[in-house]
């Protein structure tokens, strides 16, 4: 069974740079049809998409983050990671990691929806 | 960007009764749009995708609908464990979620 575990600091500096990271277990990141992504939720608000990554090195990032994202894939660790820079507090909430699937699993082709999730962990961005 | 417009925003309702959503795209989307459930300190989980078909699992009163730009979530007669909140997430071009939909109890 796969399952996706974020890590990294609860707490960041205004003007700092936040970092994640998720593990994937249960499966290879290379031998699995996938884009994995990052998600985040500001308290009591809705569902954000960040960016996402392919285990090539693939990655999309949302405009409105782009200049300050990025996403990279560490196969040999089988983990994906997010730095966001220069945060401020609207940047504080949950951060999920999460699989998203590929059309036909070919993820040269539609990448789609958000098929399995880590269980999220809160950053707070604060002084 | 492809922006995603749910209503309503809340929903109140009972045990058995039958519960829409709806969700809007700016754009068509054709069939590319997602639902999903989440409870509260739970991370969301899929119902639906390519607007119609039902994620392995899920129960079978929950259904899909629509293309282009209207879609709907049925919840056929609702149950204790379906209070929660519905997103409705596009995969046309990017990606993007609507704003939520809290089921809540009447």
């Amino acid at each position: 069974q796969v399952h996706l575990q974020e890590s990294g600091p609860g707490l960041v500096k205004p003007s700092e740079t936040l970092s994640l990271t998720c593990s994937v277990s249960g499966d290879s990141m290379t031998s699995s049809d996938f884009y994995w992504a990052w998600i985040r939720q500001p308290p009591g608000k809705g569902l954000e998409w960040i960016g996402n990554v392919y285990y090539r090195g693939n990655t999309y990032n949302s405009p409105s983050l782009r200049s300050r994202v990025t996403i990279s894939v560490d196969t040999s660790r089988n983990q994906f990671s997010l730095k966001l820079r220069s945060v401020t507090a609207a940047d504080s909430g949950l951060y999920y990691c999460a699989r998203q699937t590929c059309d036909g699993g070919d993820c040269y082709s539609r990448v789609e929806y958000f098929n399995l999730w880590g269980q999220g962990t809160l950053v707070t961005v604060s002084s | 960007d492809i922006q995603m417009t749910q209503s309503p925003s809340t929903l109140s309702a009972s045990v058995g009764d039958r519960v829409t959503i709806t969700c809007r795209a700016t754009q068509s989307i054709d069939e590319y749009l997602a639902w999903y459930q989440q409870k509260p300190g739970k991370a969301p989980k899929v119902l639906i995708y390519k607007a119609s078909s039902l994620e392995s699992g899920v129960p079978s009163r929950f259904s899909g609908s629509g293309s282009g730009t209207e879609f709907t979530l049925t919840i056929s007669s609702l149950q204790p464990d379906d209070f929660a909140t519905y997103y409705c997430q596009q995969y046309s071009y990017s990606w993007t979620f609507g704003q939520g939909t809290k089921v809540e109890i009447k």
